[in-house]
């Protein structure tokens, strides 16, 4: 069964704190994603990456950055965390055939 | 460059009713069109996609979608509602062989007694 994992179901972090989203996938795949989601806005890429290595903006990277050191995990990095990054995050892996395997998402708080 | 427009935001159907969500897409290529679903405190799992063979398309739990070019419309049916937990459903779309999958803002499906 293909799985997608992530770090954690929620966290809770302060204003200005530097913050690790981590995600494992175990497919073998070469594409990962960073969405965040919120309430009537949907899903919105932060970041995408085809390779190792690799790296792609997407639609919102500003505050962001990535990190894809291994095929199977890439890391979502919030600098200097606001409290307008509160939101649900989600990874999501793709191989050949376009469907996107989500994880089950990290709950960011900001306070 | 691609969009995806879901007409409301919830839908509310009573058990054993058809249900019928929305999906009006914009592409400029051919595209791959997707249905995903996604319960409560979850991550979003593929119901149905559409990959330019058959253009009635049946997916997971009953559910099926028709492809319409003519409308660019890839509208989510299933014949009869089964209580469960609300879900919100999100219609995608991405470019035959491109990286970016583009999402509506999602529906959500409440299936009341």
């Amino acid at each position: 069964d293909v799985k997608v994992t992530q770090s954690s179901r929620y966290l809770v972090k302060r204003t200005g704190e530097k913050v690790f989203l981590e995600c494992v996938q175990d497919m073998d795949h070469e594409n990962m994603f960073w969405y965040r989601q919120d309430p009537g806005l949907g899903l919105r890429l932060i970041y995408f990456s085809y390779d190792v290595k690799m790296k792609e903006k997407g639609d919102i990277p500003e505050g962001y950055s990535v990190s894809r050191e291994k095929k199977e995990r890439f890391s979502l990095i919030l600098e200097s965390a606001s409290t307008n990054q509160t939101s649900m995050y989600l990874c999501a892996s793709s191989g050949v055939s376009d469907t996107q395997y989500f994880g089950p998402g990290t709950r960011l708080t900001v306070l | 460059a691609q969009s995806v427009t879901q007409l409301g935001s919830h839908v509310s159907v009573s058990e054993g009713a058809l249900v019928l969500l929305r999906c009006n897409y914009s592409s400029s290529v051919p595209p791959y069109l997707f249905w995903y679903v996604q319960y409560p405190n979850q991550g979003l799992q593929l119901l149905l996609k559409y990959t330019s063979a058959a253009t009635l398309v049946k997916g997971i739990n009953g559910f099926e979608a028709e492809f319409k070019k003519s409308e660019t419309s890839f509208h989510l049916t299933k014949p009869s509602a089964v209580m469960s937990v609300a879900a919100e459903c999100f219609c995608a779309v991405s470019a035959t062989g491109g990286f970016k999958t583009i999402f509506g803002a999602g529906t959500r499906l409440f299936v009341k007694a």
